[in-house]
């Protein structure tokens, strides 16, 4: 069993449209991330949230939203799509507790056009 | 600011030598440090995780060593191999609250045979 699973594995849309990413995880988790891989291979932070509180990278525009129907899920959403938003991103998860170790899902390779 | 510092961007070596890979941190008091590995079109994967109170932590051919004082992780690899090709992160967690687990800009490590 996939342990992070995120769709879709690949996502080519046209600037200006909405899209989501789904990501679930199955394992009891209860906090989960969403990150940001650029064409350098950083990998930066954009969102953090458990059942509690939702962090924010006060570098991403309000045009990403994550959302949260449950435990187990967090999607992405985007509106207005840009260029520049053309990237890999990955959903993670981890307990919360310290001393835990994030799991990752597989990445979504976003291109935008 | 808070900065995670990986020394270089990519490492060659040998075959059968040992790889030493730095991360250096500053504005970070962790209790903890994470070294994660990266391959092509994947998520990151946990390898290894070391306290403020370890000074050294080995897993097979892995080590990793953690000085509070020099504010300096560094990860070895003994007896490389081609497999061992990857990209090495390390992460910490973020003070306060929110305690986003942030990486380093990642070494891109190529073992030669």
């Amino acid at each position: 069993d996939t342990a992070v699973s995120q769709t879709p594995k690949y996502l080519v849309t046209q600037m200006g449209n909405d899209k989501s990413i789904k990501c679930e995880q199955n394992l009891g988790h209860d906090t989960m991330y969403w990150y940001k891989q650029d064409s350098k291979k950083f990998l930066k932070i954009m969102f953090s949230y458990n059942n509690k509180e939702l962090i924010i990278n006060e570098t991403v525009p309000n045009r990403f939203s994550p959302k949260s129907p449950d435990k187990a899920h967090l999607n992405l959403h985007i509106n207005s799509l840009e260029l520049g938003d053309s990237a890999v991103y990955f959903c993670a998860s981890s307990r919360r507790a310290e001393g835990t170790e994030a799991f990752f899902g597989q990445g979504t390779r976003l291109t935008v056009v | 600011s808070q900065k995670i510092e990986q020394n270089s961007e990519a490492l060659n070596i040998q075959e059968g030598k040992t790889a030493t890979l730095t991360c250096n941190y500053t504005n970070y008091s962790p209790a903890y440090l994470q070294w994660y590995r990266q391959d092509p079109g994947r998520g990151p994967v946990f390898l290894l995780l070391i306290r403020e109170n370890e000074k050294e932590k080995r897993k097979e051919r892995l080590k990793v060593t953690f000085d509070t004082t020099l504010k300096q992780s560094l990860f070895h690899i003994t007896a490389s191999q081609p497999a061992d090709s990857a990209t090495y992160l390390c992460a910490l967690r973020s003070s306060g609250s929110a305690r986003q687990l942030t990486f380093g800009s990642g070494t891109q490590l190529t073992v030669l045979p």
